[in-house]
């Protein structure tokens, strides 16, 4: 099957605790995007990478960091320098050009303890 | 800077009637919209998106949404509502211009009313 995987479904984070959401696609797609779900403000875009080795930062960077060396993966990092964590974390991905229809996953659950 | 508004969080209707989700953007130059949908706890899912060419576009589970450059509108319209369309929806915008940023509406929870 093709698609997107993220895990963990729920992630419980205490204070002062790094903690890296997972996201996997297989779409081939070059393209991957970090959002955060919050409640009545729509999606908010973290971060975004293009292609491997290359991210950019997104409107809501400050707290965040990421990596990508494999064209498949796309892990998040929140650090502890995030003091409101607490929402829904949604990874896409899409071919690269343009229009870009994105391909979602179904997201991961933080919750600071 | 590019945005996406949607003026309604929550739009209620009955089953059987056509329902109308509301969406106004701005943009510079020509834009590019989206729809997707979101059930709960659950990622977003495509349902259609206009880039250029007729102004009314047919999506999945027979949603269709309509582009009025005039207005900068791209409402999402359906003839007869489903129980199950009851989700959360959100509209999108991106452009040529500079990276292809894609920007999210706040989301209008549907509410279909058995």
């Amino acid at each position: 099957d093709g698609g997107i995987t993220q895990s963990p479904k729920y992630l419980f984070r205490k204070e002062g605790q790094n903690v890296t959401l997972s996201c996997e696609q297989n779409l081939n797609h070059d393209a991957m995007y970090w959002y955060r779900q919050d409640p009545g403000q729509g999606l908010r875009l973290i971060y975004y990478s293009q292609i491997v080795n290359d991210f950019q930062k997104g409107d809501i960077a400050e707290g965040y960091s990421v990596s990508r060396e494999k064209k498949e993966s796309f892990p998040l990092t929140v650090t502890s320098a995030q003091k409101n964590p607490t929402a829904f974390y949604l990874c896409a991905s899409s071919i690269g050009r343009l229009p870009e229809t994105q391909y979602f996953g179904p997201g991961t659950r933080l919750l600071v303890l | 800077a590019q945005s996406v508004a949607q003026p309604e969080d929550q739009v209620n209707v009955a089953e059987g009637n056509p329902l109308t989700v509301k969406c106004t953007y701005s943009v510079s130059g020509n834009p590019y919209l989206f729809w997707y949908v979101q059930y709960p706890n659950r990622g977003l899912q495509f349902l259609l998106k206009y880039i250029t060419g007729d102004n009314l576009v047919k999506g999945s589970y027979g949603f269709e949404a309509e582009f009025n450059k005039s207005q900068t509108s791209f409402h999402l319209k359906k003839p007869s509502a489903l129980v199950s369309d009851s989700a959360l929806y959100f509209c999108a915008v991106s452009s040529r211009e500079g990276y292809q940023k894609v920007t999210f509406g706040t989301g209008t929870k549907l509410q279909v009313i058995p």
